[in-house]
């Protein structure tokens, strides 16, 4: 099956500098690319998604990129703000309306004032 | 839009009790829709997938008859957590699926604190 390695576990980044997290998925067949953000005692938030046809996505402060020959993918989050501070999560998944999402281990970002 | 919401938002029951957990699509319909727990400080393990108006699908050392699913309605998933003991603690969130087969997005809900005395 699916398995989602996630890194750092932890990450903590001056206010204003980039912050970057990486992901690598094991089933070539994957090919949709959700990136979540979870907030202390509250539900994951979608935050962007990337399907396997394209190879960055944008979203303001946010990007995210897709090699699918090195099956990894990553989230780019540029200015960070305080609000960014969360643990966020990477996930991959077939795609369809019936599969299950696999989820990485989570990394735990903290922006430092 | 796609909005999904739990009921309750936490519960403190006593050992032995059954608690029953509600997940709605709010503002769409959802033919699939999935549960998961998470245990402090780590990631979200899927429990089943539930799919209207038929039997859920357990992963692999999930006690289907411990943790009960039905999908009555295209907007509303119920999990009963029966005979629940202290080591059911944990953070009940589910998810459903809105789309199309080509561009479906799971959306989740904001999750439900479950507590065992």
């Amino acid at each position: 099956g699916e398995n989602v390695e996630q890194h750092p576990s932890t990450l903590s980044v001056q206010e204003g500098d980039s912050a970057v997290i990486k992901c690598t998925y094991s089933d070539s067949a994957s090919n949709y690319f959700p990136w979540y953000k979870q907030e202390l005692g509250k539900g994951p938030q979608l935050i962007i998604d990337i399907r396997s046809n394209v190879g960055e996505k944008k979203d303001q402060r946010i990007a995210v990129t897709l090699n699918k020959t090195a099956k990894h993918f990553s989230l780019h989050i540029t200015e960070t703000q305080p609000e960014d501070s969360a643990v966020y999560f990477c996930a991959a998944s077939k795609g369809s309306s019936a599969s299950k999402i696999i989820f990485g281990s989570g990394t735990r970002l903290s922006i430092r004032p | 839009g796609a909005v999904v919401s739990q009921h309750p938002s936490r519960v403190i029951c006593k050992s032995g009790t059954s608690v029953k957990i509600e997940c709605r699509s709010l503002d769409f319909q959802a033919t699939t829709m999935f549960w998961y727990r998470q245990f402090p400080k780590q990631s979200l393990m899927l429990m089943a997938t539930s799919n209207e108006g038929s039997k859920a699908t357990y992963e692999q050392g999930v006690e289907k008859d411990k943790f009960l699913i039905n999908h009555a309605s295209l907007t509303l998933s119920t999990l009963t957590v029966t005979s629940a003991h202290p080591e059911d603690s944990s953070f009940y969130i589910c998810s459903a699926v809105s789309g199309t087969a080509s561009t479906d997005t799971q959306y989740f809900g904001p999750g439900t604190r479950l507590t065992v005395l």
